[in-house]
């Protein structure tokens, strides 16, 4: 398949436990995103990175959440010490260009985390 | 700053019925505007976008024309399917995306 992927797709933390969301973008994207989806709401803005460079973290909700991407393709975003406002899908999407040409992205199916 | 506001849904239509989205935006400078649509169970997929003033988005029956004067993207088909049930979300990039709170749409026999 030729998609972004995420892994796991559904996750069911305790309260105050960590947890590592994985994607895997499309091959050679430059652009990698990570969004926080609510229930009955968009998709927000989490945080960005062109190849390894994290350039943009300022939808972070607090310093509990943490975001990498080594080599410049797959890209974990951890949450620690999970609270139930975390609850939401958290959706990844690639794109093949540079963040000064925004144009389309392409989304995984997200991860749907459960915080009890 | 940079926002979206799209009708609220749940909207339902019969089969072959006439479809309006309306969808409005605030943004600093020419941003792009963008309709995605997900399907159940599955992730975001880009319906259509427009990059600048008058330009209108096509794609699978669906329109949208970026309208700056009314800073309006509304999405609209002529006759709807069955196919086409799932949430629909506005959007615009201006240095990030910005997503509106998505209509879902059903579409009865």
């Amino acid at each position: 398949g030729a998609g972004v992927s995420q892994s796991p797709r559904y996750k069911v933390a305790k309260r105050g436990q960590d947890v590592a969301l994985r994607c895997d973008p499309i091959s050679g994207h430059v652009s990698l995103f990570w969004y926080q989806q609510a229930l009955g709401q968009g998709p927000e803005f989490l945080t960005y990175f062109q190849n390894e460079a994290q350039l943009d973290k300022s939808g972070l909700p607090s310093d509990r959440f943490f975001a990498e991407r080594p080599e410049g393709s797959v890209s974990t975003l951890k949450i620690q010490r999970t609270q139930q406002e975390d609850s939401a899908v958290y959706l990844c999407a690639s794109s093949p260009q540079r963040t000064d040409t925004y144009n389309e992205q392409f989304f995984g199916p997200g991860t749907r985390l459960t915080v009890l | 700053g940079n926002s979206v506001t799209q009708m609220e849904g749940p909207v339902t239509l019969s089969e072959e019925a006439f479809l309006t989205i309306n969808c409005t935006y605030t943004a600093t400078g020419y941003p792009s505007l963008f309709w995605y649509v997900q399907y159940p169970g599955e992730g975001l997929q880009l319906l259509l976008k427009a990059t600048k003033a008058d330009d209108k988005g096509s794609n699978k029956g669906f329109e949208a024309t970026y309208r700056k004067e009314t800073t309006s993207f509304h999405l609209e088909k002529g006759s709807v399917q069955v196919s086409d049930s799932a949430v629909y979300f506005c959007a615009l990039t201006r240095n990030q995306f910005y997503f509106g709170t998505g209509t879902s749409l059903t579409v009865i026999p």
